[in-house]
């Protein structure tokens, strides 16, 4: 049974940073793309990053290009977002998925809440 | 940076049947953006309904289907039920990330 579970959300102040991380299991970390998908309180989803099987292309949002870096373990089956220079904007559930080959999301973990305030 | 646009509200009555549209602010939806639809509820993760402009989800009821119409990707439910009562988001594959459209929130009354 294929399994994401995010960790690493809190409470953090404005300027500071966390650090996400999703654990995979179930199916060949390694052979998959995965992606960060966010969710602010009331708002719709937004795609944050994505990054390639080996880690050789990562794709982010406009708005968190030069803050936030994704990357992986594959050795770990692990998946990991650093935020850094966090802004109230970034509050929001972020949500770990992965990438099926036809370039949808085809399993979502359950989500890890940030709350970026002073 | 490209929208893609989805109606805000929809309402659909039981039984009846409703098609959601996704767009480009630019352009059109082709086959190519491997459109591909989600079904939230509060509080809960995403459930993924429909990929590669008209697959099924392995799942997902056949009263969802999924198109190109016209220069648009579409999501249409027939025979709605109750329990769709949901937000519904298309997402559409640009190349070097994806992009999700503002969501549909739909009514069944």
């Amino acid at each position: 049974e294929v399994q994401l579970v995010e960790s690493g959300g809190g409470l953090v102040q404005p300027g500071g940073s966390l650090r996400l991380s999703c654990a995979a299991s179930g199916f060949t970390f390694s052979s998959y793309w995965m992606s960060w998908v966010r969710q602010a309180p009331g708002k719709g989803l937004e795609w944050v990053a994505n990054i390639k099987q080996d880690g050789s292309e990562k794709y982010y949002v406009d708005s968190v290009k030069g803050r936030f870096t994704i990357s992986r373990d594959n050795a770990k089956n692990s998946l990991y977002l650093q935020m850094n220079s966090l802004r109230a904007e970034d509050t929001a559930v972020y949500y770990c998925a992965r990438e099926d080959w036809n370039h949808y999301f085809d399993y979502w973990g359950q989500g890890t809440l940030v709350t970026v305030s002073s | 940076q490209t929208v893609v646009t989805q109606e805000p509200s929809f309402s659909v009555s039981p039984g009846g049947t409703v098609t959601l549209t996704c767009g480009l602010s630019s352009g059109s939806v082709s086959t190519s953006y491997y459109p591909s639809w989600y079904q939230q509820t509060p509080g809960q993760a995403p459930r993924t309904l429909i990929y590669s402009t008209n697959t099924r989800s392995s799942g997902v009821p056949d009263r969802f289907s999924g198109s190109i119409l016209g220069n648009k990707a579409a999501l249409t439910i027939t025979g709605a039920q109750a329990d769709d009562e949901s937000d519904y988001y298309c997402v559409l594959y640009m190349g070097s990330g994806m992009v999700f459209g503002g969501g549909t929130k739909l009514t069944v009354l």
